[in-house]
């Protein structure tokens, strides 16, 4: 159950676009279309902002999607907004069935 | 309203036990498969434990394997970590969480988390 990896901070300007990478394994992202993201804001629980790879919960806003390739997983946030600073954990479900984390990434809108 | 309170934290000695409760309000909790994430502080999400709505699937993460137990009371909406054998290590907030319900194990609903500290 190693985590999965993610750079530690990305910065981007007001109505920028940014992703932020989370690779794993042939034991998770590159064999399940599970991946989901989570954004957590200084203080408070996480929020589940993509599931299936791709798919919005409710509410969420469309300028969030994300991607795969292999056993590479991206978010991208398009038109950055000054709410967007936080940090950002990827997520695998795993062969062993477990879940597994990645380190997260600090966003910081300039 | 959809809620989930988590309760049982505290300070613990390393070897020592603490059992966690999460009551929750406002869906059918027996739907629902429910988790256990920690974040120890200033650090990173950790899955902890799964459990299926009727109990039938449960599984842990290898650094709880053999000493945290989870359960649920569908009768009492209510979900339980059992933690044995606690190691300075396990120190974190522990979050009581809903699934999303949307075919893998996502984390939808978060409660507010309850603290454990295991030091001596």
């Amino acid at each position: 159950q190693s985590a999965l990896t993610q750079p530690a901070s990305v910065s981007g300007s007001p109505g920028q676009t940014i992703s932020i990478s989370c690779t794993g394994t042939s034991n998770d992202i590159g064999v399940y279309n599970s991946v989901s993201w989570y954004q957590q804001h200084p203080g408070r629980a996480p929020k589940l902002i993509i599931y299936d790879v791709s798919n919005w919960p409710s509410g969420v806003s469309n300028r969030f999607s994300g991607s795969k390739s292999g056993n590479t997983a991206s978010l991208t946030i398009s038109g950055l907004q000054a709410d967007d600073e936080a940090d950002y954990y990827c997520s695998s479900y795993t062969a062993d069935t477990s879940v597994v984390f990645g380190g997260g990434t600090r966003l910081t809108v300039l | 309203e959809v809620q989930l309170v988590e309760s049982g934290g505290g300070l613990v000695q390393p070897g020592r036990s603490l059992r966690l409760s999460c009551a929750a309000s406002g869906f059918t909790f027996d739907d629902y498969t429910m988790h256990w994430v920690r974040q120890a502080p200033g650090k990173g999400l950790e899955w902890v434990s799964t459990i299926s709505w009727d109990s039938g699937v449960i599984a842990y993460a290898d650094a709880v394997e053999g000493r945290f137990t989870i359960s649920r009371d569908n009768v009492k909406n209510s979900l339980y970590l059992q933690m044995n054998g606690l190691r300075v290590e396990d120190t974190a907030l522990y979050y009581c969480i809903k699934d999303a319900a949307v075919g893998y194990w996502y984390f939808d609903l978060w409660g507010r988390g309850t603290l454990v500290t295991v030091s001596s």
